[in-house]
């Protein structure tokens, strides 16, 4: 399974956009780029999945450059709510199912 | 339609007892996925199961640690003899199949697990 690097934490203020950047360097071919959201003391929950170019939901939107190698996500106009820890993972969801490897997230603090 | 119910959503033990934590998936779910997640740290997979079957338990420790998800009723992980190492949160997650397209886990609350 493919590993990812995102920065440990990030700080941003309401009313802002607020972007991840996540590399995973060693994507296959068959992988899928998913973004989960955790707050504390809950499970985490799906924000975003993507193979290439960009996805757009209600949420947020994942920008995917033809390499690959990397993937944003962007959440617009940040609340107080959104601050959490953010989770980019890849897999294929083949023969391992849909086990994910989650790494150590980026931690959101958005600020009044 | 409810969403993975676990429980006991908090469970307090003293080293060498035993720790059931149960994991009902969401309606019409088939696969379970068992997760622990330290504090601090991000979750990491324990084991990965279909109605009766184990698919890959690649990530349960190879001593005290079971996992099952019998045809009836949910889902359940097993740690005999706890030591205070295993306190941790354990999620539960599910889906409704495996495939490429189908990368979204739906995650339980999860069940907080302190030995004492």
């Amino acid at each position: 399974l493919a590993k990812t690097t995102q920065p440990i934490s990030m700080d941003s203020y309401e009313g802002q956009e607020v972007n991840i950047t996540c590399s995973h360097n060693n994507i296959a071919t068959n992988d899928y780029i998913t973004w989960y959201q955790q707050f504390p003391s809950q499970g985490p929950r799906f924000i975003i999945q993507g193979y290439k170019t960009k996805v757009t939901n209600e949420v947020a939107s994942l920008f995917i450059p033809a390499d690959r190698k990397s993937s944003t996500l962007s959440l617009p106009r940040v609340s107080l709510s959104d601050t959490a820890v953010y989770y980019c993972l890849v897999g294929d969801g083949g023969a391992a199912g849909n086990k994910l490897t989650f790494g150590g997230g980026t931690r959101v603090l958005v600020k009044p | 339609n409810a969403g993975v119910m676990q429980n006991p959503r908090h469970l307090v033990r003293r080293r060498g007892q035993e720790a059931r934590l149960r994991c009902s998936p969401m309606k019409g779910h088939s696969h379970v996925y068992w997760y622990r997640q330290l504090p601090e740290e991000g979750l990491k997979f324990m084991v990965y199961l279909q109605k009766e079957n184990i698919i890959d338990e690649s990530g349960m420790p190879k001593e005290r640690f079971s996992a099952e998800f019998p045809k009836e009723g949910p889902s359940i992980l097993r740690i005999q003899q706890v030591v205070r190492g295993d306190s941790a949160a354990y999620f539960c997650a599910s889906s409704p199949r495996q495939g490429v397209d189908t990368g979204e886990l739906f995650f339980g609350e999860g069940s907080r697990l302190t030995v004492l």
